[in-house]
């Protein structure tokens, strides 16, 4: 079946544009994620969707980071004002169960944003 | 919150040779630790869990250890094949999330 989307998958933008990201998680999956990835980093967590609501958005970076997802599927990262600091891969992932990081998250390929 | 240390940060082993990679996590109450093998521009994707339940977990090649006591857990990888040349990264839950390890680069040479 189709696994976890996201476009574009290339993003060049320059210093103080905005920027939108999008994820299409697996089909049924309730629990949505977000993780952001530096160059030869780990995965930092940005945003838990559980449906259309976010309960945790402790990871967000600051107040330009602000995500949104509706149907309880497909979920928009925007990045206001971004910052060369901003430049990143942005993954999402998608669980069935929502509640719990103990079941499987599936990643998408990411989008790689670079801001000049 | 949970704190996840991974070591080493590269590996280079011969073709045919054992790797391990190892984790340590700060909260005793998790129960669930996934390994993730990430290729060059590639998504990361699962190749083995386990859950504190029990203390090893085996698939082919591929197994992963436990030690609740200690609070650590490995990542075993034998007979290694150039294609297991790739990051991995443990996990461990936090909060709704999963806390990453910083992944460790692993060259398996010919």
């Amino acid at each position: 079946g189709a696994g976890v989307s996201q476009s574009p998958s290339n993003k060049v933008t320059e210093k103080g544009k905005d920027v939108e990201l999008r994820c299409d998680p697996i089909s049924g999956h309730t629990a949505l994620y977000w993780y952001r990835q530096s160059l030869g980093q780990g995965l930092e967590f940005l945003i838990y969707f559980q449906g259309n609501s976010a309960p945790d958005k402790s990871g967000l970076p600051s107040d330009r980071f602000s995500a949104e997802r509706t149907g309880g599927s497909v979920s928009t990262l925007t990045i206001q004002r971004t910052q060369q600091e901003d430049s990143a891969v942005y993954l999402c992932a998608s669980s069935f169960l929502a509640g719990s990081a103990s079941d499987t998250q599936y990643f998408g390929p990411g989008t790689r944003l670079t801001v000049l | 919150g949970e704190n996840v240390e991974q070591h080493p940060s590269t590996l280079s082993v011969q073709e045919g040779d054992s790797a391990v990679i190892k984790c340590t996590y700060s909260d005793s109450a998790s129960n669930y630790f996934p390994w993730y093998k990430q290729e060059l521009g590639k998504r990361p994707q699962l190749i083995i869990d386990i859950r504190s339940n029990v203390g090893e977990k085996k698939d082919q090649r591929i197994a992963v250890t436990l030690n609740k006591t200690a609070k650590h857990f490995s990542l075993h990888i034998t007979e290694t094949q150039p294609e297991d040349s790739a990051v991995y990264f443990c996990a461990a839950p936090s909060g709704y999330a999963l806390n990453f390890g910083k992944g460790t680069s692993l060259l398996v040479t010919p």
